[in-house]
């Protein structure tokens, strides 16, 4: 068990549909990350936030959003679902002092299927 | 931009011998390098990871190789076992230092 809790572990939806992802990091880690994996595909990073902060952006699509709140959890809403979208959703959390270069724990990861 | 290449995609070897998996990054202010391992259906974990100070490190099958110079690095088993089969990501920290820049994965396949 990494410390880094994800929620819903599954979810199936609708096109056209908006969902949101839930993630609690470990305890003491300021900094959570949000990542994409569609089959057999490697990890796209999406967005961090660190300590109630947008700290870095990668491929993240408009219909895409996240945030970190004071009790730094982070949801991740997905809007105007595709059936592109279905994928593996991983977050991960970290110390980060700002800086990436600590270990990033996963969590479990959510599963989104659009249909 | 900033980005690294990994390679092999896939790499199969038979149980016992090594495999090898390198990566080339782009980004010279890169100063920290993980490599994490990802079992079927899991989710990444850290193996093993170096920062630009060192040249190697090792923990005991597993051994990741550094080059600043020529900027790639490289992940080393020995005695690969099944259990080593999995897919392995690179990493290599960005100019900004706030996240991470991913290889595209190696799928690990050992054979009996």
């Amino acid at each position: 068990d990494s410390g880094v809790t994800q929620t819903p572990k599954h979810l199936i939806t609708a096109t056209g549909q908006r969902v949101t992802l839930r993630c609690s990091p470990r305890s003491g880690d300021l900094s959570v990350y949000w990542y994409q994996q569609s089959l057999d595909q490697g990890l796209q990073f999406l967005i961090q936030y660190y300590n109630g902060e947008e700290r870095a952006k990668g491929n993240i699509l408009e219909r895409f959003s996240a945030q970190q709140f004071p009790d730094l959890h982070s949801e991740l809403n997905l809007s105007s679902l595709e059936l592109g979208d279905s994928a593996l959703y991983f977050c991960a959390s970290s110390v980060g002092g700002g800086s990436m270069n600590t270990e990033a724990f996963f969590g479990q990861g959510t599963r989104l299927t659009v249909v | 931009g900033e980005n690294v290449e990994q390679h092999p995609s896939t790499l199969s070897v038979q149980e016992g011998d090594s495999a090898v998996i390198k990566c080339t990054y782009s980004d010279s202010a890169s100063n920290y390098f993980p490599w994490y391992k990802q079992e079927l259906g899991k989710r990444p974990q850290l193996i093993i990871d170096i920062r630009s100070n060192v040249g190697e490190k090792k923990d005991q099958r597993i051994a990741v190789t550094l080059n600043k110079t020529a900027k790639h690095f490289s992940l080393h088993i020995t005695e690969t076992q099944p259990e080593d089969s999995a897919v392995y990501f690179c990493a290599a920290s960005g100019r900004s230092n706030y996240q991470l820049i991913w290889g595209a994965g190696t799928k690990l396949i050992i054979k009996p």
